[in-house]
């Protein structure tokens, strides 16, 4: 069954700090593997995205890896900020089927003063 | 460039009535995508439209549930009756096509049933 998994589900750190967010997936065939962002009351919005060949790539302070043989991917975020109070949810296309895409529930990031 | 506009932001409807949320994507794309999504969970699908076709409707729940994108561009989402585990944000979404996988999402509707 293709299926998305994050951790930790939720993550409170002080501002400035780093922090790691993590995501397994059981996806296949596998065409990529978006971040997304999603700020209270809004919709998601895209980060980054990788591809089967990429392993790390980076948006501002934001930096995800990838590696497909394990199936793993991360989004490290540097210096934390308040704005980054926000849920990631991790999405991984699928390179084939009806349904395309497969959401994982997210990670819940609150940046504290 | 406009977004994906989304209408009402929210609704609080009495439980048995209906409920219509409608959504405008952005010009040009082909995909549509209405997604449910609960407090402190992902989105999960409910429909995927590839122009004016429903390609994927499999977790629709077809009862009370209905859709429908008329001329391929805008999107009504409907539910009749409502119940109360239908409060959510119902979230609308489009893309390019259903291969490049980046959404471009609306701001939601939040629906209460009470």
């Amino acid at each position: 069954k293709n299926q998305v998994e994050q951790s930790p589900q939720s993550l409170i750190i002080l501002e400035g700090k780093n922090c790691t967010l993590q995501c397994n997936y059981t996806v296949s065939p596998f065409s990529n593997l978006r971040w997304y962002k999603q700020d209270t009351g809004r919709g998601p919005v895209s980060l980054t995205i990788m591809t089967f060949s990429e392993n790390t790539k980076s948006n501002g302070r934001y930096t995800a890896t990838l590696d497909a043989d394990t199936k793993q991917s991360s989004l490290h975020i540097t210096a934390s900020q308040l704005s980054d109070s926000a849920s990631y949810i991790c999405v991984v296309t699928l390179n084939s089927g009806n349904t395309p895409l497969v959401f994982g529930k997210g990670t819940r990031l609150s940046v504290i003063a | 460039e406009a977004g994906v506009v989304q209408s009402p932001r929210y609704k609080i409807i009495e439980k048995k009535q209906p409920v219509a949320f409608w959504c405008n994507p952005i010009s040009g794309h082909n995909t549509l995508y209405w997604y449910l999504q609960n407090l402190g969970q992902g989105p999960e699908l409910l429909i995927r439209y590839e122009n004016e076709e429903a390609v994927d409707d499999s977790q629709l729940p077809k009862d009370r549930f209905s859709a429908e994108r008329l001329k391929g561009v805008d999107s009504t989402l409907k539910i009749q009756p409502a119940e109360l585990g239908d409060s959510a944000v119902y979230l609308c979404a489009s893309s390019w096509d259903s291969t490049t996988g980046e959404l471009f999402f609306g701001e939601g509707s939040r629906l209460t049933v009470l």
